[in-house]
């Protein structure tokens, strides 16, 4: 069964720095990796989707990894930004359609 | 182009009543998925349709649960005799086909509250 893990659950940082959200997952026979950002009250928006052939992802100032052998991904925001703070989930889907989601990190970036 | 819409936004039901959730997804997505997110719980899976029929539907908690989908599109949620429990935030979401290569879209979900 697949468990994925966020670390940390909760990260404060000034704006103008670099960060990176960790995800950990049990299951390494992953099809592909989401992570999303969610804001208060509202639903989830993607942010970039990694496949299992691939080793990195990029966004505009976000950078995400997969490392199926280690069972790890990371999300790498550059120069964050106020409006980056929300809740960022990743979730691993295992061909079986449905996407196991971690806990989320909460994201704060104070001005 | 729209993206995954759901209604209602809210809903406060008395315990022991019947509610529906609808799902409207993004045209031409032939899968469509529905997850609840609950503060004890995180984000769950609770059922998968490809075109009208639903293959996976492992994550229903109890019988009380149902969903079907109509037309390849809009899929209703029905929760009968609603419990306490049953209160979270109930998102749909779509993708373009079935498989773990496909990129899956959220709606704004409905943030069930039973009293």
């Amino acid at each position: 069964k697949q468990e994925v893990t966020q670390i940390p659950a909760a990260l404060s940082v000034p704006e103008g720095e670099n960060l990176v959200l960790n995800c950990s997952f049990t299951d390494s026979a992953i099809y592909n990796l989401q992570w999303f950002r969610q804001d208060p009250g509202k639903g989830l928006t993607s942010l970039l989707l990694i496949q299992s052939s691939q080793r990195e992802q990029t966004s505009g100032r976000l950078n995400a990894s997969l490392d199926k052998s280690s069972g790890r991904s990371t999300l790498y925001i550059a120069a964050s930004q106020p409006g980056d703070s929300a809740t960022y989930l990743c979730a691993g889907n295992t061909g079986f359609q449905k996407l196991v989601f971690g806990t989320g990190t909460r994201l704060l970036v104070s001005p | 182009g729209a993206g995954v819409s759901q209604s209602p936004s809210n809903k406060v039901t008395e315990k022991g009543k019947d509610v529906e959730l609808r799902c409207d997804p993004i045209s031409g997505h032939t899968a469509l998925y529905w997850y609840r997110q609950s503060l004890g719980q995180g984000l769950e899976f609770l059922i998968y349709f490809q075109g009208n029929s639903a293959p996976d539907k492992s994550g229903l908690p109890s019988d009380r649960f149902s969903a079907e989908r109509t037309g390849g599109s809009v899929s209703t949620l029905t929760i009968q005799r609603t419990q306490q429990e049953d209160s979270a935030v109930y998102l749909c979401a779509s993708s373009l086909g079935a498989g773990g290569g496909y990129e899956q879209y959220f709606g704004p979900g409905t943030r069930l509250t039973v009293t």
